[in-house]
């Protein structure tokens, strides 16, 4: 079974600084999907950004990109010149080929002033 | 370009009445996901449609829970004879299978509370 896990209950950052949000995995598939979902209070998921498994190169949209090393099954998210209105739950993902997708138990974010 | 809807947005009943949900999915979408989502947990899948067929059904859907897509548009979720554990938010979120793209789109939720 798939399973997904984050092991960060809860970060906080500094604005303007970086901060990274782990993630890791378990499939005996090749060709899987990988994301990252934002989740801010009382307020619905949006998608922060993606990676396909057959791709090497890491994915990256403004200040958030990924880290993620295949034979690990780590997926980790970097984000740059934290902002307020990044602080949220964060859900790591996984899906293969657009079936359920199986999320990890989220990291709180706090972005303190 | 609407996004996903979902109606209501919170709904309050007594344990073992019925509840229905609705949701609206992104026109031309044709995957339709349902997620149950308890406090501090990420969400936990529950079924999805693609177009009216039902192709997948979470163990955790118990016989209380039926779910439809009919004409495959909208889909309603029911819940018959509420109970207690049954509090938790409804999600959906619809996408559209095309050439390895797989990305789900999220509404903002029913809440349910049973008393």
């Amino acid at each position: 079974a798939q399973t997904v896990t984050q092991s960060q209950p809860e970060m906080s950052v500094q604005e303007a600084e970086t901060v990274t949000l782990s993630c890791t995995y378990d499939t005996s598939e090749s060709d899987y999907y990988l994301f990252w979902y934002k989740q801010p209070p009382s307020r619905q998921m949006i998608l922060v950004i993606r990676q396909e498994a057959y791709k090497q190169q890491n994915a990256t949209e403004n200040r958030f990109s990924v880290n993620f090393q295949k034979a690990a099954k780590s997926f980790s998210l970097k984000i740059s010149d934290s902002q307020l209105g990044d602080a949220a739950m964060y859900f790591c993902a996984f899906t293969e080929y657009g079936n359920k997708l199986v999320f990890g138990a989220g990291t709180i974010l706090r972005v303190k002033s | 370009d609407t996004g996903v809807s979902q109606n209501p947005r919170h709904k309050i009943t007594k344990r073992g009445q019925n509840v229905t949900f609705r949701c609206d999915p992104i026109s031309e979408h044709n995957r339709l996901y349902w997620y149950r989502q308890t406090l501090g947990q990420g969400p936990e899948f529950l079924t999805y449609f693609q177009n009216e067929a039902q192709l997948e059904k979470s163990r955790l859907l118990s016989d209380r829970f039926s779910a439809e897509r009919p004409k495959g548009s909208f889909s309603t979720l029911e819940i018959q004879r509420t109970e207690q554990g049954d509090s938790a938010m409804y999600l959906c979120a619809s996408s559209l299978q095309k050439q390895r793209v797989y990305e789900q789109y999220f509404g903002p939720g029913t809440r349910l509370t049973v008393t």
